[in-house]
């Protein structure tokens, strides 16, 4: 069975700052994981992921996440907040086998807020 | 290029009452189709999903239910509304296969049952 935590529902930075959202996952199966944002009145979009080779990848927008496997995290960064980075960002997990990628296990969310 | 709409983007019932909550896809065909939803407090959650016109498979048992009466169009339904109906619903489509299987989200319906 897999899970995913996302601590932190809110989380406010200055713009400029580094942005960390943290996602820690439980899998018994190798995992696929994934980070969407949700900008508002919008449909979710995919930010990045990951499935094999390196573990830190590149996203949209600046967005890069780092798989660590022994820490079951897989935690979303951006070096420098631009106020048009204020979202909901969603962690999700699914096996790397079996189904397809529409079953995910989604994270409670995180909402990014940017301060001028 | 494929674009899915979801509609409405809000809705308020009154317990007891019916649902439907309709998604398109168009630039695409043989979608596989899936509704998920965000309660308050917590993760999205996978409803249901179909991999064909007709077909749905089911993920959480509960009050809904879901058809697919055509190739790009997923529908959400309730005959009577609970209070734990309420929360955020997304439909979704996804196409390939395997590592290069892409999925795309609707805007999301939030419905408010009172």
């Amino acid at each position: 069975a897999q899970s995913v935590t996302q601590l932190g529902s809110h989380v406010s930075v200055s713009e400029g700052a580094l942005v960390l959202l943290r996602c820690n996952y439980s899998s018994s199966v190798p995992p696929y994981l994934f980070w969407y944002v949700q900008y508002p009145n919008q449909g979710l979009q995919l930010l990045l992921k990951y499935t094999t080779g390196a573990t830190l990848v590149k996203g949209i927008n600046g967005f890069e996440a780092e798989f660590k496997k022994s820490e079951t995290s897989f935690h979303l960064t951006k070096p420098s907040a631009h106020m048009s980075d204020a979202a909901e960002y969603f962690c999700a997990v699914r096996p790397s086998y079996g189904g397809s990628q529409g079953n995910l296990i989604f994270g409670k969310g995180t909402k990014l807020s940017v301060k001028p | 290029s494929q674009t899915i709409h979801q509609w409405p983007a809000t809705l308020v019932q009154p317990v007891g009452s019916p649902l439907s909550l309709e998604c398109t896809v168009e630039g695409t065909s043989n979608p596989n189709l899936y509704w998920y939803r965000q309660a308050a407090g917590r993760g999205l959650q996978l409803l249901f999903y179909s991999v064909g016109i007709g077909q749905i498979s089911s993920e959480v048992p509960q009050n809904l239910s879901a058809s697919r009466p055509q190739d790009r169009q997923f529908i959400l339904s309730s005959k009577k509304l609970l209070l734990s109906d309420s929360g955020f619903y997304l439909c979704a489509w996804s196409v390939g296969t395997g590592l290069n299987e892409k999925l795309f989200f609707g805007s999301g319906t939030q419905l408010s049952v009172l």
